[in-house]
């Protein structure tokens, strides 16, 4: 099993450009989320997703969309990106079969100019 | 909603010493996970202890413990035997199935340990 994969690795986009951010996973869990690690501040709930359709905003959701068209798949999208999101972005996933433990890819680091 | 607070930003510990660091959680659910994850300088998130709320036994994964005070909504680690490769940040973290067990982190502890 591949676990939890995520790209790009590292990405730069200026100010008002969109992109999406990949995330999969190969362990049939049922629950996804997506997260991001600024300095001080920990990790902070972005969106998540109970299932195939089935997504939710988390602590902070503005400038950022999410689907769930599949299982595995779980893409991050920022509309028009702004400084303020420069962030390591992490995506995990889990399922209540192995006490709900997160597996986490290994991170986005994302600079917006 | 929960909130976690990790109250130590920083912590150093020696080698083959034990360290605590301590988490507090304020929630008003009863069935609930409660997790320590250690980020080393890899970037990369590793599970270090899990709690599930409705067990009064306190996890153990070999030099990890935790203690465990549902009523003071307390979840502290304890480090056994420090050992070089544990200095990395710590966050513990807060689940529950209102929120699809999505994880709800403190802003950690970053823990050094010296020879």
């Amino acid at each position: 099993n591949a676990g939890v994969t995520q790209t790009p690795k590292f990405q730069v986009l200026k100010t008002g450009q969109s992109m999406t951010l990949q995330c999969a996973q190969d362990m049939n869990h049922e629950y996804m989320s997506w997260y991001r690690q600024d300095p001080g501040m920990g990790l902070r709930l972005i969106h998540y997703s109970v299932g195939a359709g089935i997504t939710d905003q988390g602590e902070v959701p503005n400038g950022y969309n999410v689907s769930r068209s599949t299982t595995e798949d779980f893409p991050l999208r920022l509309l028009s990106a702004a400084p303020s999101q420069t962030s390591v972005y992490f995506c995990a996933s889990s399922t209540t079969w192995t006490g709900n433990e997160q597996f986490f890819g290994p991170g986005t680091r994302l600079t917006v100019l | 909603a929960q909130t976690v607070t990790q109250s130590q930003p920083e912590m150093s510990v020696q080698e083959a010493e034990t360290v605590t660091l301590s988490c507090t959680y304020d929630t008003s659910e009863n069935n609930y996970y409660l997790f320590w994850y250690k980020q080393p300088p890899s970037r990369q998130m590793i599970l270090v202890i899990r709690q599930e709320a409705y067990k009064q036994q306190n996890a153990t994964e070999n030099r990890f413990s935790v203690n465990f005070q549902k009523a003071a909504k307390s979840f502290s680690l304890k480090i056994s035997d420090s050992q070089l490769g544990d200095t990395a940040m710590y966050f513990c973290a807060f689940a529950h199935s209102n929120s699809g067990y999505a994880l709800n982190f403190g802003k950690g502890t970053s823990l050094l340990v010296t020879p």
